[in-house]
């Protein structure tokens, strides 16, 4: 089952412009991460955020954590062609095994 | 540093056949997974080995697929008999022993 829901399910920006993608998730967690995944490609990671964090920067790229909203955000500032791709958000629930969670994705398109 | 490589990349079979994925993961990594991702949906993990044994195959349908780890570096998927519903990109992904995961190109799986 889908731990994360990430909100909106597509984003159509210009570039140049800000793009915030949300994530939810149900069950408490270790951390959480946000990857990235182009078009017909694997997915990359972009960020990982502990659960004792709050904010957390990476060049354009902005995460922030609210464990008791169960709910994380990412902003891409100043955004680009190339940022066009898939966000997911995933969580791990801590231990030894290392397993993420996915959600369903938010679809981001920057248009030039 | 080479990337995790999957093959073959594409592969359109009938339903009830047989197939088989290959994944090499990043060398050093002693974590692998398959991952499935059907359209519009994020990754679901399928198995987790932690050098050639499994983790964790919680969510793998027993019953038509199986997958191996040899020797803890390379690892086949494999599905028999294929259904409709396994139309998917299959991912495998590595890890060394951390958080983040290393992820393949994918293959994209047609079952007609």
């Amino acid at each position: 089952s889908q731990q994360g829901e990430e909100d909106p399910q597509a984003l159509s920006i210009q570039e140049g412009e800000n793009a915030t993608m949300n994530c939810s998730y149900k069950t408490s967690i270790n951390n959480l991460q946000w990857y990235r995944q182009n078009s017909g490609r694997g997915l990359v990671h972009l960020i990982l955020i502990r659960s004792n964090e709050r904010e957390k920067h990476s060049g354009r790229l902005r995460v922030t954590l609210d464990t008791s909203k169960k709910s994380s955000s990412l902003l891409i500032t100043a955004s680009r062609a190339a940022d066009t791709a898939s966000y997911f958000c995933a969580t791990d629930a801590g231990g030894s095994n290392y397993k993420l969670t996915f959600g369903k994705g938010t679809l981001l398109t920057v248009n030039p | 540093e080479a990337g995790v490589a999957q093959s073959p990349r594409y592969k359109i079979i009938e339903k009830r056949q047989s197939v088989a994925f290959w994944c090499n993961p990043i060398s050093g990594h002693a974590t692998l997974y398959w991952y499935q991702q059907i359209l519009g949906q994020g990754p679901k993990l399928l198995i987790q080995f932690q050098n050639n044994g499994v983790v964790d195959d919680s969510q793998l349908p027993k019953d038509r697929f199986s997958a191996e780890r040899l020797k803890g570096v390379d690892s086949t998927l494999k599905i028999q008999p294929a259904k409709l519903e396994d139309s998917a990109v299959y991912l495998c992904a590595s890890s060394p022993r951390g958080r983040v995961q290393y992820f393949g190109p994918g293959t994209r799986l047609t079952v007609t």
